[in-house]
């Protein structure tokens, strides 16, 4: 299987700030990267697919790079909606796999 | 707009089968380019992904749950369905179901709201 770990696991952040998320996979999975927000009680909501491409209706502050082993999830200005927990997932390859999640918290 | 909607008993005794059910409404589940996944997650964890449907009716499934998995479609009720043998408590999780469009590497853009089970005699 291929390994997802992102980091941090947590990270506290305010209003307006600019915050950056890390996802690594265990071998390349070349773009085959999305990215997931959820919030309590509710189901995953699709944000970036192929490591890079905005899914419909997502804010533009939210943006998604890297290839290979490496990639980022950043959020330019943080507003209130966006505290969450954050989760990548690969789909290079069977299993899909999930990295463990980073949860988002106002500082 | 297709929605997604998870269903099945809460409350399942260890040793026994959980059985859900995805019903799809605003599109067809045997329309081609789309693939049908079930994901879980257990309380306060992270997401793991079960297995996965395509719409021609062939399955992929995770290896660690293989041995106990069948998800199989049902078109005439237009929805797929989960049946897990052998439960454990470690079984117990919300499942989701979710789509996702094959073409141009699309990620899981549809969701259900997700059904709470819970394996307990």
């Amino acid at each position: 299987d291929i390994q997802m770990t992102q980091s941090p696991s947590t990270l506290s952040a305010s209003v307006g700030d600019r915050v950056t998320i890390t996802c690594r996979a265990s071998q390349s999975i070349s773009s085959w990267l999305a990215w997931y927000q959820q919030k309590p009680g509710k189901a995953p909501k699709l944000l970036i697919y192929k490591a890079s491409n905005l899914q419909s209706g997502v804010p533009s502050r939210f943006s998604g790079g890297g290839s290979g082993t490496e990639f980022t999830l950043t959020i330019s200005s943080l507003q209130p909606d966006d505290f969450a927990t954050y989760h990548c997932q690969q789909y290079k390859g069977f299993p899909y796999t999930f990295g463990q999640g980073t949860k988002l918290e106002i500082k | 707009q297709v929605q997604l909607q998870e269903s099945g008993p809460g409350l399942v005794k260890p040793s026994q089968t959980l059985s859900l059910t995805c019903s799809v409404s605003g599109g067809s589940i045997s329309s081609g380019g789309y693939y049908w996944s079930w994901i879980r997650q257990p309380a306060g964890k992270g997401l793991e992904w079960i297995g996965l449907l395509y719409s021609s009716g062939s399955t992929n499934y995770n290896p660690s749950l293989k041995s106990r998995l069948t998800i199989a479609m049902d078109t005439s009720k237009n929805h797929l369905s989960l049946n897990l043998t052998s439960v454990t408590a470690a079984d117990t999780a919300v499942y989701y179901c979710a789509r996702r469009i094959a073409a141009a590497g699309s990620g899981m853009d549809v969701w259900g709201q997700g059904t709470t089970v819970t394996v307990s005699s």
